[in-house]
Parts: structure tokens; C-alpha cells; sequence
């Protein structure tokens, strides 16, 4: 069963702009991961934030993580058309000696020039 | 570093026939996956091994799906017979050991089912 929902499930902005992405998740998690998928290079790790941190920065990457409301947003600042791909947020729970992965449904971003 | 190997990239069948996917993993990964991505959706979770031991197969299909790896490294997953459902992109990663937070996705293989 997927246990993230991505919202928007569509977003379009123009180069330059800042896109944020939410996903919201049922179960208690170890970790939440974030990763992009398109048709040039597949499945790419992002970034990962631990079920005690708040807050994560990569590059132009900020994550937010809220376990109270059980949410997670991704913020793309200024945006390059090469951003445009599906993002996926995964949460992770420790299980069997394995981080088991469930993905959402993911928000597909098109960032236009 | 050489990525996650899978072949075929593309697949077409017919239903009840049969079917197998071949995964080779970053070398030196211990734990592989095989996820199911039906489109317009997320990766599924089918199968995950530690070595050549499963860790997780509460999602497969045990009906149709098998799979295996052998000597801790590549492996492959088979389906017999396929339906019209089992159309998908299978994804194969590995990670550095079980608790391993990040995954590596190899380029999948497109499955269809007519």
C-alpha cells in the first residue's frame, strides 16, 4: 500500500521560480527520504531526514519534516528546467534488520524557461 | 562506480506466459530490492534479500512471482504465469547493508502484458 501522498499531484512554474512539494504519511517512521525519477536517469536518491530532525538543506534542497502532523514538504529553490522529473517522497521504518521503504505517489514538476 | 544492472530495459508478452528479470547490484552492496511501479504510481516493494537471505516478501505474489539470489549477489525475478495486471516497470536497487537509508535504482525493466 503506499503510505505517502504527494500534493500537488501536478505542479508548473517558470525557470527561476521555487517549487514546493508536501507529502503526508499515515504510520510512525524512522526516516523520510526524497527522491526524483525521470526518464533520463531513473530512480535518484535526494535527501533523508531522521524522525528527530526538522529540518534538512542540500544544495537547493530544504526539507521539513513534522512528525506531530506526519508531513514532510521538499522545496526546490530557484528552479532550472532540468528539475522537471516526478519527486517521490518515501518513508522508511526499520523492519527485519532492513529500512523498509513505502513511496508515495508522487508530484510531477515541470519547470518551464 | 558502476550502477544497478537490469536486463531486459523492455519486455513484451502475452498473458499466462512466463517471464524472468536479471539484476546486478554496486558491488559490495549486501541488501537488493525488487520494486514493482505501476505507472502513475510510486515503486512497490516486492522482495528485499540480505546477502542471499530475504529480509521482506510480504508484498510478492508468492502465486506467480519468485525470486532468488544466489551467492549473495545478482538476482532474478520471475513471473509465471503473467496477467494483464503485472504490467510495469520493475525496479532493481541495492544498498549498502539492511539498515542502509539510501537506495541505488537501476534503470528498470518495462514489462507488457498483452
Amino acid at each position: 500500500s503506499q503510505q505517502g501522498e504527494e500534493d500537488p499531484q501536478a505542479l508548473s512554474i517558470q525557470e527561476g521560480e521555487n517549487a514546493t512539494m508536501n507529502c503526508s504519511y499515515k504510520t510512525s517512521i524512522n526516516n523520510l527520504q526524497w527522491y526524483r525519477q525521470n526518464s533520463g536517469r531513473g530512480l535518484v536518491h535526494l535527501i533523508l531526514i531522521r524522525s528527530n530532525e526538522r529540518e534538512k538543506h542540500s544544495g537547493r534542497l530544504r526539507v521539513t519534516l513534522d512528525t506531530s502532523k506526519k508531513s514532510s514538504s521538499l522545496l526546490i529553490t530557484a528552479s532550472r528546467a532540468a528539475d522537471t522529473a516526478s519527486y517521490f517522497c518515501a518513508t522508511g521504518a526499520l523492519a527485519g534488520g532492513g529500512n523498509k521503504l513505502t513511496f508515495g505517489t508522487g508530484t510531477q514538476l515541470k519547470v518551464e524557461l | 562506480e558502476a550502477g544497478v544492472a537490469q536486463s531486459p530495459r523492455y519486455k513484451i508478452i502475452e498473458k499466462r506466459q512466463s517471464v524472468a528479470f536479471w539484476c546486478n547490484p554496486i558491488s559490495g552492496h549486501a541488501t537488493l530490492y525488487w520494486y514493482q511501479q505501476i505507472l502513475g504510481q510510486g515503486p512497490k516493494l516486492l522482495i528485499q534479500f540480505q546477502n542471499n537471505g530475504v529480509v521482506d516478501d510480504s508484498q510478492l505474489p508468492k502465486d506467480r512471482f519468485s525470486a532468488e539470489r544466489l551467492k549473495g549477489v545478482d538476482s532474478t525475478l520471475k513471473i509465471q504465469p503473467a496477467k494483464l495486471e503485472d504490467s510495469a516497470v520493475y525496479l532493481c536497487a541495492s544498498s549498502l547493508e539492511a539498515s542502509g537509508y539510501e537506495q541505488y535504482f537501476g534503470p528498470g525493466t518495462r514489462l507488457t502484458v498483452t
